[in-house]
């Protein structure tokens, strides 16, 4: 298995600008969780989904975020418009239960100019 | 909210050298996770226990949950540990993780 699959490694854009995240989970797995790390804040979780449903989105920082989770084997996170404060690394994990080990993604490293 | 602590916030040992890193929670949980973290970035799940102890390798992962603490111990330490170690515990819940500030370790040769 190749394991969440994360695109793009690296996001460079200009305020103002949508960014779009994404995830590919493992096959299989039906928990997915967006997670962002900051070197102030550390890893904070974003929004978990279950078999696609959306369960907890209250970590998304503001209407500016939003994600989706179509099937099963994909996900989005979209800022839109970008800003400054949203540069870090953005991580998926996926978990074939919520009680079980998670696999994280190699994140997304963004960075809003 | 569960509070997630880490002890120590950086550390570094000589090669060979056995290593402890600590981390305590404020409330019940039905999981606690060490995740290891690379320079790199990429995160990689390395335990997840809810009770007693677990081994891989040269690591060693033990809880107790009366004292709401939990370590993580590197035996024969090599400078390719060098990382951060996170400590994240799963709420009561079930799926939200909360996570410690981590550990940075560096082994020097």
């Amino acid at each position: 298995d190749a394991g969440v699959i994360q695109s793009p490694r690296h996001e460079v854009t200009e305020m103002g600008q949508e960014v779009t995240l994404r995830c590919k989970p493992i096959s299989g797995h039906n928990s997915l969780f967006w997670y962002r790390q900051t070197m102030m804040r550390g890893l904070e979780l974003l929004i978990y989904f279950n078999n696609n449903v959306p369960i907890d989105d209250s970590g998304m920082p503001e209407d500016r975020f939003s994600a989706k989770m179509p099937n099963a084997s994909f996900s989005t996170l979209k800022i839109q418009p970008s800003e400054p404060r949203d540069s870090a690394v953005y991580f998926c994990a996926s978990s074939i239960q919520v009680d079980y080990g998670y696999t994280f993604g190699s994140g997304t490293r963004l960075t809003v100019v | 909210k569960n509070e997630v602590e880490q002890s120590p916030q950086n550390l570094t040992a000589q090669e060979g050298e056995f290593i402890t890193i600590n981390c305590s929670y404020s409330v019940g949980i039905s999981a606690l996770h060490w995740l290891q973290q690379h320079p790199g970035g990429g995160i990689v799940s390395l335990f997840m226990l809810s009770s007693g102890k677990k081994k891989h390798g040269r690591l060693i992962a033990t809880i107790n949950i009366q004292e709401k603490h939990s370590s993580l111990h590197i035996t024969a330490s090599h400078p390719r540990d060098s990382a951060v170690y996170i400590c994240a515990a799963n709420s009561n819940s079930g799926y939200a993780l909360n996570f410690g500030k981590g550990t940075s370790l560096l082994v020097t040769p």
